[in-house]
């Protein structure tokens, strides 16, 4: 069964101080791996898709990195609007598009 | 805004009773997906259509059903509501091109069962 973990579940960090997201994977073939952003109350919103070890892609202050177990995403001199939860998500290799989330990394970035 | 629209937006209702849950994927996806989210299980997938037929199948319990139109939205219905059942509930969508595809989430229904 495909497995997603997050880490930390929860952060608090000063504006401007970087910072580090984990998402480890295990799943049996991976296809992608996505990341979202969640705003309370509201629909996860689509950030990045890494397709294979050593993709990187970047928007802004966030860069998602991957590796054949674990996904990072990297906040860089964060703002108070980066504050949400940040979701990862893996879709398994075998022609089904079945999503499995992490249960998130909920962020606070504080003025 | 991702395209994707959902409605009601929020829905109050009593055990016992039955729903409907209403999503049009973006201009041009063919795949609709639904999600379950409660604050102690996380996104949870529910079940996916791709152009009006069942493509994959997730947690979802026997009393509840889904379907894609002909016109491409999708409905989720719940039947038989327990407490357990309040929680949000997301559509997405996607192109589904054959490979990876991106889903795009709607703003969610917010259920109550009281």
């Amino acid at each position: 069964e495909d497995q997603v973990t997050q880490s930390p579940e929860a952060l608090r960090l000063q504006e401007g101080e970087s910072s580090s997201l984990n998402c480890s994977y295990t799943v049996s073939g991976l296809r992608g791996l996505f990341w979202y952003r969640q705003d309370p109350g509201k629909g996860p919103e689509f950030l990045f898709t890494l397709y294979s070890a050593g993709e990187e892609k970047e928007k802004e202050r966030l860069k998602a990195t991957l590796t054949k177990k674990e996904s990072f995403l990297h906040i860089t001199a964060p703002k108070p609007e980066d504050s949400a939860t940040y979701l990862c998500a893996v879709e398994p290799n075998f022609g089904n598009e079945k999503l499995t989330f992490g249960t998130g990394t909920r962020l606070t970035i504080i003025p | 805004d991702s395209g994707v629209t959902q409605t009601p937006k929020h829905l109050i209702t009593a055990t016992g009773q039955r729903v409907t849950l209403r999503c049009s994927p973006r201009s041009g996806d063919l795949s609709v997906y639904w999600y379950q989210q409660s604050l102690d299980q996380g996104l949870q997938f529910l079940i996916q259509y791709y152009n009006g037929e069942e493509r994959a199948k997730g947690n979802i319990l026997e009393r509840f059903s889904a379907q894609q139109f002909p016109d491409l939205h999708s409905e989720l219905n719940l039947s038989s509501l327990e407490l357990g059942d309040s929680a949000l509930y997301f559509c997405a969508s996607g192109l589904d091109r054959g490979g990876t595809d991106t889903q795009y989430f709607g703003p969610g229904t917010r259920l109550t069962v009281l």
